[in-house]
């Protein structure tokens, strides 16, 4: 099955500065890749997802790249903010996350005022 | 999302009892999931269902059942809970009838098993 590792598991940045957080994917033939954020105590919420047939995608000050080659994938947020602070999670799967999404183990992204 | 419900949201359980996780949604969505989330280990699939007829297993269905009672309803039961089902269980919906991908979390089942 799908296997899907995220680097890093804690990333602590200033405010006003960018976060990368990294995803690689071990299925060729997986086809959609969504993050999400993840408050305390809440469920995940989708903030931007990118298909296999798009290499990159972007909404306001966030933006994913998909590398399909080597079967990796990436989330950029610039000038972070308070309130990006939380768990951000990506995910992988086959035909578009109909048969459920395998997700990586998370990064607790920290923003530093 | 308000618009999925689960309940309870806190449970404190014994081991060997019975216990059954409720989902309810009003957004209409035609596909329903159960996940678990464990510290530092994501979120991994339970059960989905594509509607009331179709039930698949996920990665980790060992130890659980479900149920489709109506498009609106899925429940997630444990027959014999044991500590290490100690975790967070999310249900998702989905509408593929609309062919939307996107999937909706509710707030989260907070399980212990002593």
């Amino acid at each position: 099955g799908e296997n899907v590792e995220q680097h890093p598991s804690t990333l602590s940045v200033q405010e006003g500065d960018s976060a990368v957080i990294k995803c690689t994917y071990s299925d060729s033939a997986s086809n959609y890749f969504p993050w999400y954020k993840q408050e305390l105590g809440k469920g995940p919420q989708l903030i931007i997802d990118i298909r296999s047939n798009v290499g990159e995608k972007k909404d306001q000050r966030i933006a994913v790249t998909l590398n399909k080659t080597a079967k990796h994938f990436s989330l950029h947020i610039t000038e972070t903010q308070p309130e990006d602070s939380a768990v951000y999670f990506c995910a992988a799967s086959k035909g578009g996350g109909a048969d459920g999404l395998t997700f990586g183990k998370g990064t607790h992204l920290i923003i530093q005022p | 999302d308000a618009d999925v419900t689960q309940t309870p949201r806190n449970r404190i359980t014994k081991t060997g009892k019975r216990i059954m996780l409720e989902c309810s949604q009003t957004k209409g969505h035609d596909r329903m999931y159960w996940y678990r989330q464990d510290p530092g280990l994501g979120l991994r699939l339970i059960y989905y269902s594509f509607d009331v007829k179709d039930i698949n297993k996920g990665e980790i269905s060992d130890g659980y059942s479900v149920s489709r009672q109506a498009q609106a309803k899925f429940s997630l039961s444990l027959e014999s809970a044991i500590p290490n089902q100690t975790a967070l269980y999310f249900c998702a919906t989905s509408d593929w009838q609309r062919g939307t991908d996107t999937q909706y979390f509710g707030p989260g089942t907070r399980l212990t098993v002593l």
